[in-house]
């Protein structure tokens, strides 16, 4: 069974940091491209960024270029966003996903998500 | 402001035939393929559509979509109150770096 779990989620002051992490099991995690996905409360979907099966690639949303970093750990199965600089916009629950390529955006496998609370 | 645009609401009736939109332009819709996705209340988003009009397995034959030029359209049939939730489509968006595209999602009430 394929399974996302994703952790690191909290409360943090504007212009702090938080690592998330997405421990993946059931499937070759290192065979496939992932994504982060976040949703503020009460709003739509927002795709954050994308990494692909090997880590060479990234892609982040404008909103996020040059403050988050995407990363993975293929020995781990494991992937990270590391958030810095952090806004109140930022709030939202972050959902990591499988993606068949980071550019076809197909996820057919979601984590459950971790919450983001920017506040002073 | 989504890059995709969708309608905030739709309705309808059970056993009706309900149609959501999607429009974009030709650097998302028009020249990528288009995913369809549907979040239940307080749930993860699930794949409903892929590639534009396929279903993954375990979709129900009543859901259903196309493509044409910049605009995508997901059709639920024989619509059921369980079809109640917020559909999203996505799609890649080659502008300057390339990123992922979610329209603003549509809130589907079965009356």
């Amino acid at each position: 069974e394929v399974q996302l779990l994703e952790s690191g989620g909290g409360l943090v002051q504007p212009g702090g940091s938080l690592r998330l992490s997405c421990a993946a099991s059931g499937f070759s995690f290192s065979s496939y491209a992932m994504s982060w996905v976040r949703q503020a409360p009460g709003k739509g979907l927002e795709w954050v960024s994308g990494i692909n099966y090997s880590g060479g690639s990234t892609y982040y949303a404008d909103s996020v270029k040059g403050r988050f970093t995407i990363s993975r750990d293929n020995s781990k199965n494991t992937l990270y966003l590391q958030l810095n600089s952090l806004r109140a916009e930022d709030t939202a629950v972050y959902y990591c996903a499988t993606v068949t390529t980071v550019t076809t955006l197909r996820s057919d496998y979601w984590g459950q998500g971790t919450l983001v609370t920017v506040s002073s | 402001q989504p890059v995709l645009t969708q309608p905030p609401s739709a309705s309808g009736t059970p056993g009706q035939r309900v149609t959501l939109s999607c429009s974009g332009s030709s650097s998302n819709i028009g020249s990528n393929t288009v995913n369809w996705y549907q979040q239940l209340p307080g749930t993860a988003p699930k794949l409903l559509i892929y590639s534009n009009n396929q279903r993954p397995s375990g979709v129900p034959d009543r859901f259903s979509a196309s493509k044409s030029g910049t605009s995508a359209s997901l059709a639920i049939s024989g619509l059921q109150s369980e079809d109640e939730a917020d559909y999203y489509c996505a799609s890649w968006d080659d502008s300057q770096n390339g990123s992922g595209a979610f329209g603003g999602g549509t809130k589907l009430t079965v009356l």
